[in-house]
């Protein structure tokens, strides 16, 4: 089976602008999570999605946002884009939301 | 909340020698799943071994392997023959059903040839 795919894999955008990142899943998986990693806070949850539906939530304001196709693929917003969103942006699927995650190589943000 | 924590920022290890990497969590359930995952400089996030809490006995894949203590909620992984490949950073993880994959800091792990 093919891995998760992330797309694009590095962005480089400005301050104020808006980004999309995408996920692909491995095939049969519906469970599709985000996180971002940071050297400073390390591995932090955004949101978890479930057959099209955001099963969790992590603590990040309202900028960010997700969502989830019926194809299970999923992807990611953040608006309005501050110094501080660079990061890398991980992807994971699973079967179920309660099983190993399985992560994409990453969409590295960096905002200038 | 749930807590995971890695006390050993970093580590080494000779080639062909064996390292322990620790890892505690906090947490009053006792339905759990808890991880080992591996990222290495390339930072694709890889799955090293998975350990259910209703099992006593430790998971082990190939040369890793964990030491799993319930009651004192540690979460120890092992890993033997050490090859410059291991040489990565090491997260503990830790899932409960409805909730989300928590992470601990990590420890960076060398590998001296």
């Amino acid at each position: 089976k093919a891995g998760v795919t992330q797309t694009p894999r590095y962005l480089i955008k400005t301050r104020g602008q808006q980004v999309t990142l995408s996920c692909s899943p491995i095939s049969g998986h519906r469970s599709v999570s985000w996180y971002q990693q940071t050297p400073g806070q390390g591995l932090q949850f955004l949101f978890e999605y479930f057959s099209e539906t955001q099963r969790n939530k992590g603590n990040f304001p309202g900028r960010f946002s997700g969502r989830q196709f019926s194809n299970s693929r999923s992807e990611m917003n953040v608006s309005t884009l501050e110094l501080g969103d660079s990061a890398l942006y991980l992807c994971a699927s699973s079967p179920d939301y309660y099983y190993e995650q399985y992560f994409g190589p990453g969409t590295r943000l960096t905002v200038t | 909340a749930q807590t995971v924590t890695q006390s050993q920022p970093e580590m080494s290890v000779q080639e062909a020698e064996t390292v322990t990497l620790s890892c505690t969590y906090d947490t009053s359930e006792s339905d759990y799943y808890l991880f080992w995952y591996k990222q290495p400089p390339s930072r694709q996030m890889i799955l090293v071994i998975r350990q259910e809490a209703y099992k006593q006995q430790n998971a082990t894949e190939n040369r890793f392997s964990v030491n799993f203590q319930k009651a004192a909620k540690s979460f120890s992984l092992k890993i033997s023959d050490s090859q410059l490949g291991d040489a990565a950073m090491y997260f503990c993880a830790y899932r409960e059903r409805n909730t989300p994959l928590v992470f601990g800091k990590g420890t960076r792990l060398s590998v001296i040839a």
